[in-house]
């Protein structure tokens, strides 16, 4: 099963510039992880942000959560060629359940 | 960091041949793995819940006895595709987390492409 929709689905962008994703989710939830996907490879880690942060930063990355509206962002700013790739939303819940990811947000950064 | 090897990363085999699928983990245990699916350009689909020591929980939808998954230690799970036709293609990948802790991150595998001809 999937949460919902993410936002957009594509994202094509220039080098420098900022990239914002959203993923909707339909359940109650622990966190809310994001990964990347890189064409063919297997997913890395960004970002967890528990259910009750509203926001967090790692590096050139800020992730928001508002638990009412069951919705989060990943904003990438001053973007990359090597950005480009998959980014796809994850929602956690009990220990030992699955990751239920979104449908995923692809970015391309041309420079 | 915590490691999650896949093997292998591509399998091309002829419809009817069964495959398997190994996802260990490097340097920690885990009791739980995941196994998920994903079509080209498509999100992850959970197939099922590999649990060390007992039956795997599979996803509705998801035939247990077309995908075999066997969790017999807490560093290897193992996913055969029995008797693969060309809709059993796709792109499987496995993940785990070293502790039984939803507030930590999975560890995902590169991934196996599967093209059965």
């Amino acid at each position: 099963s999937q949460q919902g929709e993410e936002d957009p689905q594509a994202l094509s962008i220039q080098e420098g510039e900022n990239a914002t994703m959203n993923c909707s989710y339909k359940t109650s939830i622990n966190n809310l992880q994001w990964y990347r996907q890189n064409s063919g490879r297997g997913l890395v880690h960004l970002i967890l942000i528990r259910s009750n942060e509203r926001e967090k930063h790692s590096g050139r990355l800020r992730v928001t959560l508002d638990t009412s509206k069951k919705s989060s962002s990943l904003l990438i700013t001053a973007s990359r060629a090597a950005d480009t790739a998959s980014y796809f939303c994850a929602t956690a819940g009990q220990a030992g359940t699955a990751l239920i990811f979104g449908k995923g947000t692809t970015l391309s950064v041309s420079s | 960091g915590a490691v999650v090897s896949q093997h292998p990363s591509w399998v091309i085999c002829k419809s009817g041949t069964s495959v398997k699928i190994e996802c260990r983990s490097l340097d920690f245990q885990a009791t739980t793995m995941f196994w998920y699916r994903q079509f080209p350009k498509q999100s992850l689909m959970l197939m099922a819940t590999s649990n060390e020591g007992s039956k795997a929980t599979y996803e509705q939808g998801v035939e247990k006895d077309k995908f075999l998954i066997n969790h017999a230690s807490l560093t290897l799970s193992t996913l055969t595709v029995t008797s693969a036709h060309p809709e059993d293609s796709s792109f499987y990948i496995c993940s785990a987390s070293p502790l039984r802790d939803s507030n930590q991150p999975q560890h995902f595998g590169d991934g196996t492409r599967l093209s059965i001809l």
